[in-house]
C-alpha cells in the first residue's frame, strides 16, 4: 500500500491554459474525492466518485472543471481556461464505503497550482 | 448546512505545555467527528474519531469527546512536544453524506 499518489506535485501556469491532475488512489479503496484548499482555509468538496460513477458535484465546480474516473481507478481533474482564483491545493482522497465507520480518508499530498 | 468552527491561531505553546484546540459544529443530523493533522510539506493525516455521544477519541496522546450537549469537539494533549507542530483541522460527516466538512484549520506551533 503506498497511500494516495497526485501528480504533479506543483504546477505553474498561464491564466487562460487548460491542466490536469492525476491521483491514484489506494487501490482497495472504491471511493475517490476531489477537495480545494486555498490558503489559510480548510478543505472544500469538489466532487467524489464511487467506483467509475461521479456521484456528486460541488457548486464550486463550475464548467471549467471535468473530473473522471475511468475503469474505477485513478482519477483526473482538469481545469480549461484557468483563472488567477483557481490557484489553490488541490487534493485528492479515498476510502471504503462506510467512511464514518472505517474513520475517514486517506488524503493524498495535493498538487499545487498556481496561475500567473 | 453544516459547519465547523475552530479557534483562530496560531498557537505558540512551550513544549510540554497542555493543549487545547476548540472546536464546535452545527450540523443536521448525527455527524461523525474527526480532527486531521497536516503536518509542513505534508497531507492530510487522520489523527482520530468519535461516531457517537460520549465517545472519546484518542491517538498519539491526543484526545477528544463528542459532547453532543455542547455540540463540541475540543482536541486536548496533556504534553505537547516540537514534532506536534502542524495544522490541525476538525471535520464531522453527517447521514449518509459522502463528503466531509472542515474547519478552518489551527496553527500549532511548539517551541524548545
Amino acid at each position: 500500500d503506498t497511500g494516495v499518489s497526485q501528480n504533479p506535485r506543483h504546477k505553474i501556469t498561464k491564466r487562460g491554459q487548460n491542466v490536469t491532475f492525476r491521483c491514484d488512489p489506494i487501490s482497495e479503496h472504491n471511493r475517490l474525492y476531489w477537495y480545494r484548499q486555498t490558503l489559510g482555509q480548510g478543505p472544500e468538496f469538489l466532487t467524489y466518485f464511487q467506483n467509475e460513477a461521479q456521484l456528486e458535484k460541488s457548486r464550486l465546480l463550475s464548467d471549467r472543471f471535468s473530473a473522471e474516473r475511468p475503469k474505477g481507478s485513478f482519477s483526473t481533474l482538469e481545469i480549461q481556461r484557468t483563472e488567477q482564483g483557481d490557484s489553490a491545493m488541490y487534493l485528492c482522497a479515498s476510502s471504503f464505503d462506510g467512511v464514518r465507520e472505517l474513520g475517514g480518508y486517506t488524503f493524498g499530498s495535493g498538487t499545487r497550482l498556481t496561475v500567473v | 448546512g453544516d459547519s465547523v468552527t475552530q479557534m483562530e491561531g496560531p498557537v505558540t505553546l512551550s513544549e510540554e505545555a497542555f493543549l487545547t484546540i476548540n472546536c464546535t459544529y452545527t450540523a443536521t443530523g448525527y455527524p461523525s467527528l474527526f480532527w486531521y493533522v497536516q503536518y509542513p510539506g505534508e497531507g492530510l493525516q487522520l489523527l482520530l474519531k468519535a461516531t457517537k455521544a460520549d465517545d472519546k477519541g484518542s491517538n498519539k496522546g491526543f484526545e477528544a469527546t463528542y459532547r453532543k450537549e455542547t455540540t463540541s469537539f475540543h482536541l486536548e494533549k496533556g504534553s505537547v512536544q516540537v514534532s506536534d507542530s502542524a495544522v490541525y483541522f476538525c471535520a464531522l460527516i453527517t447521514g449518509t453524506a459522502s463528503k466531509l466538512t472542515f474547519g478552518t484549520g489551527t496553527r500549532l506551533q511548539v517551541t524548545l
